[in-house]
């Protein structure tokens, strides 16, 4: 069974730009879920979809944003890039949204 | 509010003996669950052991255990026999009952390095 695929691994973006990363659940997953991880911050939860559907989102701003498609991968997208947004973005899957989450190896992002 | 705190931002540990890792946490819901992570390099999140707080023994997991205090509001993450490749951060974590969806509430980690 194929685990959590995060598309890409590594990019390098400047201020300014935008980025979309992209994340394919295990297969028969609904929930999908975007977590930031920082050295300073640590992790923190950017948002959650289920059936297409955002059930939840973090305390990030407007800038940051996602969908869900109808076969449950999911992209998420950041306009505006800052220096700040430079972290290791995590994808997680659960089945129903219970139980515990699988993670994707994460997208690295570098903010020049 | 929900909280996880772990308080020991690096520990050392000799290959083949035990480690304990600290974890705290706070929450009102009398229905919750704890669960720990290892993140290595790598930066993949890998579950390891969950504790429900209803649960009537302390969870075990191979050479993962979790000492389960529920009056101290603690999960201590016991790891037996160290070995080289446990070198890893190690998170602690619960979901989120306050908010709607699924999401959960990390502590700040903590980075274990086996020594050989």
């Amino acid at each position: 069974k194929a685990g959590v695929t995060q598309t890409p691994r590594y990019l390098i973006k400047t201020r300014g730009q935008q980025v979309t990363l992209s994340c394919s659940p295990i297969s028969g997953h609904r929930s999908v879920s975007w977590y930031q991880q920082t050295p300073g911050q640590g992790l923190q939860f950017l948002f959650e979809y289920f059936s297409e559907t955002q059930r939840n989102k973090g305390n990030f701003p407007g800038r940051f944003s996602g969908r869900q498609f109808s076969n449950s991968r999911s992209e998420m997208n950041v306009s505006t890039l800052e220096l700040g947004d430079s972290a290791l973005y995590l994808c997680a899957s659960s089945f129903a949204g219970t139980g515990e989450l699988f993670f994707g190896e994460g997208s690295r992002l570098t903010v020049l | 509010a929900q909280k996880i705190t772990q308080t020991q931002p690096g520990m050392f540990v000799q290959e083949k003996e035990a480690v304990t890792l600290d974890c705290t946490y706070d929450t009102s819901d009398p229905s919750y669950g704890l669960f720990w992570y290892k993140q290595p390099s790598s930066g993949e999140m890998i579950f390891l052991i969950y504790q429900g707080s209803y649960d009537q023994q302390n969870a075990t997991e191979g050479r993962y255990s979790l000492n389960f205090q529920k009056a101290r509001k603690s999960a201590n993450l016991v790891i037996s026999a160290s070995q080289l490749g446990d070198s890893a951060m190690y998170f602690c974590a619960m979901r989120d009952t306050e908010g709607q969806g699924f999401s959960f509430i990390f502590g700040k980690g903590t980075r274990l390095l086996v020594k050989p």
